[in-house]
């Protein structure tokens, strides 16, 4: 079963709006929360992670806001650009963990 | 570029036969995962090893191994395969055992095609 449930599946975003992605993990002991970009025959490369510690990150145009009573975190892509046009997955791991648990990932695809 | 080569890119074969994917990691990497990505499952995690030793599994079938060798190479190995194990291959590589630690870098993936 998924450890982390990610929404929405795909999304379709004009040029200049703001794509939004929502993560919902239950496992407490997780506390690493990165954000992985794939583009069409790539593999996943890391975007930007987050621990508990801190609410918010942001880099440049993309943003994590963690929600640690709700068990939620999301990607704020502002200012969307075709060149953002991939599959984003988020994941989670512990300090008991060996491996990275992903999300179902989410098609993002930006109109000019 | 990762740093993290996988071969081969692309393969078919036929039910009931077996394959082996192959995974050199990052210069330096210790750790090699890999995880199996298919339309409607997202990435999923098979199996870790750290320095030639396994350290987690995951939804590994059995008829699936892997191991990692002296040189930290890795190779995964399919065998009886059916139609369902059709999917990407991804093989990763990190520095650290630990997956909260850092970052995976990801190969471009193996895609498997059974026929």
């Amino acid at each position: 079963q998924q450890q982390v449930k990610q929404s929405p599946q795909s999304l379709i975003v004009q040029k200049g709006g703001i794509s939004i992605i929502n993560c919902a993990y239950e496992n407490t002991a997780f506390d690493y929360f990165p954000w992985y970009q794939q583009f069409p025959g790539k593999g996943p490369a890391l975007l930007i992670a987050i621990r508990p510690d801190v609410s918010e990150k942001k880099e440049g145009r993309f943003t994590i806001s963690f929600n640690k009573s709700a068990k939620q975190f999301s990607l704020h892509i502002m200012d969307s650009q075709p060149g953002d046009s991939a599959t984003y997955f988020c994941a989670a791991s512990s300090s008991n963990d060996y491996k990275l648990s992903f999300g179902a990932g989410t098609t993002v695809t930006v109109r000019a | 570029d990762s740093g993290v080569t996988q071969t081969p890119k692309h393969l078919i074969t036929a039910t009931g036969q077996r394959v082996t994917l192959r995974c050199s990691p990052r210069s330096g990497d210790l750790s090699v995962y890999w995880y199996q990505q298919s339309l409607d499952q997202g990435l999923q995690f098979l199996i870790q090893y750290y320095n030639g030793e396994e350290r987690a599994k995951g939804n590994i079938l059995e008829r699936f191994s892997a191991q990692q060798f002296p040189d930290l190479h890795s190779e995964l190995n399919l065998s009886s395969l059916e139609l369902g194990d059709s999917a990407l291959y991804f093989c990763a590589s990190s520095a650290s055992s630990w997956g909260n630690t850092g970052e995976l870098f990801f190969g471009e993936g193996s895609r498997l095609t059974v026929l």
